[in-house]
């Protein structure tokens, strides 16, 4: 499972309020993904980390943030959560080189805004 | 940029039948291809892939994919399914020689019948 855990796994939170989403690893990985998946849609990047406090945005980062002030942990943070940033929420963290590394991901954190 | 269309959403086959998951994908640049199978309340996992070298890749489990850079098509498919194979099943590319992210597509959910 490449050592990669979310926090929480289920979280239901009311519109407006503010959520943080932890993934953490334990391999020391550079590189660090956030992805949303919808019911047709696939998965989607929110944004990724290529080291500490290097971050970049994704395909849908719009009402997103994110942190990493260390290899391990990489926290998302939807600042005013919505009802469509309900979604399940998935990390994951790329093992070898930065062009042909695989991608391995964590078990994943179902979120429900109300 | 990139793009993956998965032509089918819903595959259902019976037990030892075979099967075709269907990938097209739309790229100016050379890349790599995935697919990716997530079982129910999982995250995704790695079923094989295409780098370079030979067209057909073959995963552990009987699923084989073929490369096809004329067509722009990584169709999956799998002689004889089991009712364990049940799960829905992603494609994804990633342009050779970039550190960016996974463009996946929507999805096919194959259902295996008894």
């Amino acid at each position: 499972d490449a050592g990669i855990t979310q926090s929480p796994r289920h979280k239901v939170t009311e519109t407006g309020t503010p959520v943080t989403l932890r993934c953490h690893q334990t391999e020391n990985h550079r590189y660090m993904y956030w992805y949303r998946q919808d019911p047709g849609h696939g998965l989607r990047l929110i944004h990724y980390s290529y080291g500490v406090k290097d971050t970049d945005k994704g395909e849908v980062s719009d009402g997103y943030s994110v942190s990493r002030s260390k290899t391990e942990d990489f926290l998302l943070t939807l600042e005013s959560a919505t009802s469509s940033q309900t979604s399940v929420y998935f990390c994951a963290i790329r093992t070898g080189g930065a062009t042909d590394g695989e991608q391995y991901f964590g078990p994943g954190t179902r979120l429900t805004v109300t | 940029a990139q793009s993956v269309t998965q032509l089918d959403s819903q595959v259902p086959v019976f037990e030892e039948a075979p099967v075709e998951l269907r990938c097209n994908y739309s790229s100016s640049v050379s890349v790599y291809l995935f697919w990716y199978v997530q079982y129910p309340n999982q995250g995704l996992q790695l079923l094989l892939k295409y780098l370079s070298g030979s067209t057909l890749v073959e995963s552990i489990n009987g699923f084989e994919a073929e490369f096809n850079k004329s067509q722009t098509s990584f169709h999956l498919s799998n002689p004889s399914v089991h009712i364990s194979d049940t799960a829905e099943y992603f494609c994804a590319v990633l342009p050779s020689g970039s550190a960016r992210q996974l463009t996946f597509g929507s999805g096919t959910q194959l259902t295996v019948l008894p």
